[in-house]
This record gives structure tokens, sequence and C-alpha cells, in this order.
């Protein structure tokens, strides 16, 4: 099993770019989670899925926006990228409410 | 709503001495409590986990973890120390509100750096 995969690993976008991360998961997990690592701050939730065909708001939703696709893949998009979305982007997934979550590799953002 | 607070931002041991890293939590009901790894450049592994059962917790790599509700209180320990416990360590709490599930809430991470 992979567990948690998120592509690309890094990328570099010029303010008012958009882009889309991709997640999936093969565990048959129920919930996703999108997560922003900025330094000293911890990981802080962007959205969720509690699952298929359901997305919440978390912590810093604005400027985001996210798609569960089916049960495997939850993608975040960044319609209009600005240099505060600069941060390493983390996708986890549940098997449910009260389990642990299992992170991905993280995707490293720059925005210029 | 629930908060954590990792007491030490940053803490250094000597490779084979103790370590404790201090977390405190806030909650309204009863948690969930986890502590999660990060090495360099890499995602986040589950050391261990708290969910009601016995309050003294047992996970990877010789960590352990106790909790105590009157102390508000989950700190990590290990015996002694390996080099390759150099990482950053999240303490991260999870309490159901009754308004479904809204993700994690994680403290800031402690750097925990082992001297040979």
């Amino acid at each position: 099993n992979a567990g948690v995969t998120q592509t690309p690993k890094f990328q570099v976008l010029k303010t008012g770019q958009s882009m889309t991360l991709q997640c999936a998961q093969d565990m048959n997990h129920n919930s996703m989670y999108w997560y922003r690592q900025d330094p000293g701050m911890g990981l802080r939730l962007i959205y969720y899925s509690a699952s298929e065909g359901t997305t919440d708001k978390g912590e810093v939703p604005n400027g985001y926006n996210v798609s569960r696709l089916n049960k495997r893949e939850f993608s975040l998009r960044l319609e209009s990228a600005a240099p505060s979305q600069t941060s390493v982007y983390f996708c986890a997934s549940s098997p449910g409410d009260f389990y642990e979550q299992y992170f991905g590799p993280g995707t490293r953002l720059t925005v210029t | 709503a629930q908060s954590v607070t990792q007491l030490d931002s940053h803490v250094s041991v000597s490779e084979g001495t103790p370590v404790l890293l201090r977390c405190n939590y806030s909650s309204s009901y009863s948690p969930s409590l986890f502590w999660y790894v990060q090495h360099p450049n890499k995602g986040l592994q589950l050391l261990l986990k708290y969910t009601s059962a016995a309050t003294l917790v047992k996970g990877i790599n010789g960590f352990e973890a106790e909790f105590k509700k009157s102390e508000t209180s989950f700190h990590l320990t290990k015996p002694s120390a390996h080099m390759s416990d150099a990482a950053e360590y999240f303490c991260v709490v999870r309490s159901y509100s009754g308004g479904g599930a809204d993700g994690l809430t994680f403290g800031k991470g402690t750097h925990l750096i082992i001297q040979p």
C-alpha cells in the first residue's frame, strides 16, 4: 500500500496563478483533510471531508477550494495564489472520527 | 473548542539520557490525544494515541505518554534518547463537540535536539 500520496512535491507559482494540489489514499478511509504548516505554527486545518460527497471548512479556508472527487481523492485548489499561501501543505486521511490520521509527504509551495 | 500548549519550543538532551516533552491541553469534552513526530523534510508519523482506555500509553520507538486528567497534561517520555530521535514533535488533541468532525488541533511543536 502506498498510503497517502500527494502531487506535486514542490511548486513555485507567481502571484495570481492558480493550481490544484492532488491527494489520494488507498486505505479505504472515509475522512480526508488538508492542512498547511508554517514555521512556529504547527499544522492548521484548511478543509476536511468527513465522507465522500461532503466537505467542510476548517480553521483557515480563505483562498482555497476543495473537491472530494471520490472516496480515494481529495484535491485542494488555489484560484489566485498569494504570497501568504507560501507554505507546506499536507493531506491526511482517517477511518473516521476519533481515529488517528495518516499523513502524506507534503507539497512545498512557494508563491512569488 | 480545544487547544494544545507545548511548553517547550526546543529541548536538548544528551544521547542515552531521558527525554521529556511537555504538553497541556484544554477540551470541553473527553479528548483523544496524539503525539506525532516529523523528521526533517518528511511527513508526520503517529507515535502514540490516547482514546480513553489505559492512561499510560506506549508507542513506537520506546516512547510513552501518560494522560493526567487532573493536570490536563499528556507529556511524552522516553527513557534513553537516541540520535535518530532528533525531530519535531507535535502534541495533538481532538474532542467531540457534537457538531461533527473538524480535524485535529496541533500544538506548535517541540524541536528535540540530541547531543552526542
